[in-house]
């Protein structure tokens, strides 16, 4: 079965230009999250879909992050403009929220470094 | 108070040894937990589940104590491999969607 899958796994570029980060979730979850990770913070949960609708995007640390989800099975996360600071690994998850709860399941990670 | 904590560590343990790393949460209503494991650099792993009365999966034992709020993982006989960060999640009743992440637990098992 595949897992979730994020691309691309490694991304450098220098400040100011525009970053896309992909992920495809498993098929038949209906919650998707995008979550970052560095060693100062730790994993931030940046924001959550459920049923292709963002439910909390509360995370998001400023207006130059936009993340979409346009079906069940793609969503995208967007920095314009990036910044030094934006560097750390993004993870995107998902996961079947219902009745039972079920647990999360990751994809491998961007790891983005901004120049 | 943060709504789930563990203890950093690290927890250094001679190979073949037991050991155990708890988790605590604020949030009574909590219906669901977890262990994931985390390598260097990679993603988080879900290594298991956390059921009401306990549950095992080879040398791994986890248990809930919701009278006092937390959980626990037991690494009975442990293996070089078990090196790694392990999160503690745990995640309301059927109407949330949050998963809240503790900020681990690191575990350097030595030759």
């Amino acid at each position: 079965d595949a897992g979730v899958i994020q691309s691309p796994r490694h991304e450098v570029t220098e400040m100011g230009q525009e970053v896309t980060l992909r992920c495809k979730p498993i098929s038949g979850h209906n919650s998707l999250f995008w979550y970052r990770q560095t060693m100062m913070r730790g994993l931030e949960l940046l924001i959550y879909f459920n049923n292709n609708v963002p439910i909390d995007d509360s995370g998001m640390p400023e207006d130059r992050f936009s993340a979409k989800m346009p079906n069940a099975s793609f969503s995208t996360l967007k920095i314009q403009p990036s910044e030094p600071r934006d560097s750390a690994v993004y993870f995107c998850a998902s996961s079947f929220v219902g009745y039972s709860n079920q647990p999360q399941h990751f994809g491998d990670g961007t790891r983005l470094s901004i120049l | 108070r943060k709504e789930v904590e563990q203890d950093p560590g690290p927890f250094n343990v001679p190979e073949g040894a037991t050991v155990a790393f708890n988790c605590t949460y604020s949030n009574s209503a909590s219906q669901s937990f977890f262990w994931y494991r985390q390598d260097c650099r990679k993603e988080p792993k879900l290594l298991m589940s956390v059921y009401s009365s306990g549950n095992e999966d080879g040398r791994f034992t986890a248990q809930l104590n919701r009278a006092s709020q937390y959980i626990s993982l037991l690494i009975r006989d442990s293996k070089l491999s078990d090196s790694a960060t392990y999160l503690c999640v745990v995640k309301g009743g059927s109407g949330t969607y949050k998963y809240i992440f503790g900020t681990g637990t690191r575990l350097k098992v030595l030759a």
